[in-house]
């Protein structure tokens, strides 16, 4: 059973435009992490969030996690081809130990 | 920089024959963690240590997979035997905290059975 859920889960957009990315479940998690992997590569980590309605940027990337620390997004402002990959979101559960990752969003940004 | 260390980097199998796959993580994490991801799609746990303990492994075939961590350092996940579905990108992760949070990643080892 896949707790943590993400759309979507294929995104094409050209160079510039703007994206979000969510990931979204029915636990309660105590952080979250945002990924970002390369085909052929392990995942790189982005971020961690905490805190319920915590926000942190990276550069172009915006990272939110919802009030009630089940639900996370992720916005890329003005996206560069450089930004392609899987995006993941990842994190354990409140009460257990595993950690586990979302379904994943496949970035395409055509230059 | 530290890294979490794997090796092969690339196997390629025959089906039925037995492979086995090494994990070297960052120094001082006590959390190892192996994961299989199939192309395009998010990493699955198998198996998750902490120290040299096993704290879950519910996701493993045990009829086929073990996994070891015996002086709570360096991993082993091993494959006997290979099955044609077992092709896919084989993910060592370690972290620092109980709480696994900010788990880092080796560069894994692609899987193929033949």
């Amino acid at each position: 059973t896949q707790l943590l859920e993400q759309s979507p889960q294929f995104l094409s957009i050209q160079e510039g435009e703007n994206l979000t990315v969510y990931c979204n479940s029915s636990s309660v998690f105590s952080s979250l992490q945002w990924y970002r992997q390369e085909p052929g590569e392990g995942p790189v980590l982005l971020v961690t969030v905490v805190t319920g309605g915590e926000v942190k940027k990276l550069k172009r990337l915006t990272f939110q996690f919802g009030d009630a620390r089940k639900d996370s997004s992720l916005h890329i402002t003005a996206a560069q081809p450089g930004d392609t990959g899987l995006y993941l979101c990842a994190g354990a559960t409140s009460g257990t130990y595993k950690y586990i990752f979302g379904t994943g969003t496949r970035l395409k940004v055509l230059a | 920089e530290a890294e979490v260390a794997q090796s092969p980097r690339y196997k390629i199998t025959e089906k039925s024959q037995a492979v086995a796959f090494w994990c070297d993580p960052i120094s001082g994490h006590a959390t190892l963690y192996w994961y299989r991801q199939i192309l395009g799609q998010g990493p699955e746990l198998l198996v998750q240590f902490q120290d040299e303990s096993v704290v879950d492994d519910s996701q493993l075939p045990k009829d086929r997979f073990s996994a070891e961590r015996l002086k709570g350092v360096d991993s082993t996940l091993k494959i006997q035997p290979a099955e044609l579905g077992d092709s896919a990108m084989y993910l060592c992760a370690s972290s620092d905290r109980y709480l696994n949070t900010e788990a880092f990643f080796g560069q894994g080892t692609r899987l193929t059975v033949v």
